[in-house]
């Protein structure tokens, strides 16, 4: 495996649901973050882990929960979430979080919220 | 007020013809730029960068960048129709904080016709 890697890449879910999105980078990086994609909407940033600690929490409702147990992994739990919710979630890495334009993407996980 | 604003397009040209992707900011201390590639239903991948005033070659790709107007550009000679996709413009920092953050203009779609 290289690079970037999310599953599950596709995702359906009921409002009353409770489901996780895995994110693995075979880069060495120390940063890892999670971006949010709608339609018609720029990407958003999520969550920022630097070296497995949180370092950004950009106003996201707590029913994402975001869980970094080493460099490698980073895990998106999702409980009663909104059908507004639904979207391209984003995992990326780079090799450190400080003012970075260099993120390296996974292909994402396309979730639906019913 | 938006940070990071492009022409959403979509913004036509026939093959071999350059297709030029224009991008505002606004916080006159931005100090790097990005360009990042989003092919329909893949993940954006980063193509350009620059840091200085002026002009940055890569192949067929030219990044522009002029600070005391707040406008970074990207051209792509000789287009290809491979080269259609979306293209987001990219600057760290913004919303007040700047610490793994990366703020994504909506992006521009382009379509190269033979």
């Amino acid at each position: 495996e290289t690079g970037v890697t999310q599953t599950p890449r596709h995702l359906v879910m009921g409002m009353t649901n409770k489901k996780s999105l895995k994110c693995e980078q075979h880069l060495g990086h120390n940063a890892m973050y999670w971006y949010k994609q709608s339609a018609k909407k720029p990407l958003e940033l999520m969550f920022v882990y630097s070296l497995e600690e949180r370092v950004e929490n950009n106003s996201v409702p707590s029913r994402f929960s975001p869980e970094c147990p080493n460099s490698s992994h980073l895990f998106l739990h999702l409980h009663t979430l909104q059908p507004e919710d639904s979207a391209l979630y984003l995992c990326a890495s780079s090799q450190r979080a400080a003012l970075t334009g260099e993120l390296f993407f996974g292909e994402g996980s396309r979730l639906t919220v019913l | 007020q938006k940070e990071v604003e492009q022409n959403s397009g979509p913004l036509s040209v026939p093959e071999g013809a350059i297709a030029s992707l224009n991008c505002t900011y606004s916080d006159r201390g931005s100090q790097s730029f990005f360009w990042y590639r989003q092919y329909s239903g893949k993940s954006p991948e980063l193509i350009m960068s620059i840091y200085s005033n002026g002009d940055k070659e890569d192949g067929r790709f030219t990044a522009q960048l002029n600070k005391a107007s707040q406008y970074v550009s990207l051209l792509i000679r000789d287009s290809q129709p491979s080269d259609s996709a979306t293209y987001l413009c990219a600057v760290p920092g913004g919303g007040g904080t700047s610490y793994g953050k990366l703020t994504f203009g909506q992006g521009t779609i382009l379509t190269v016709h033979p």
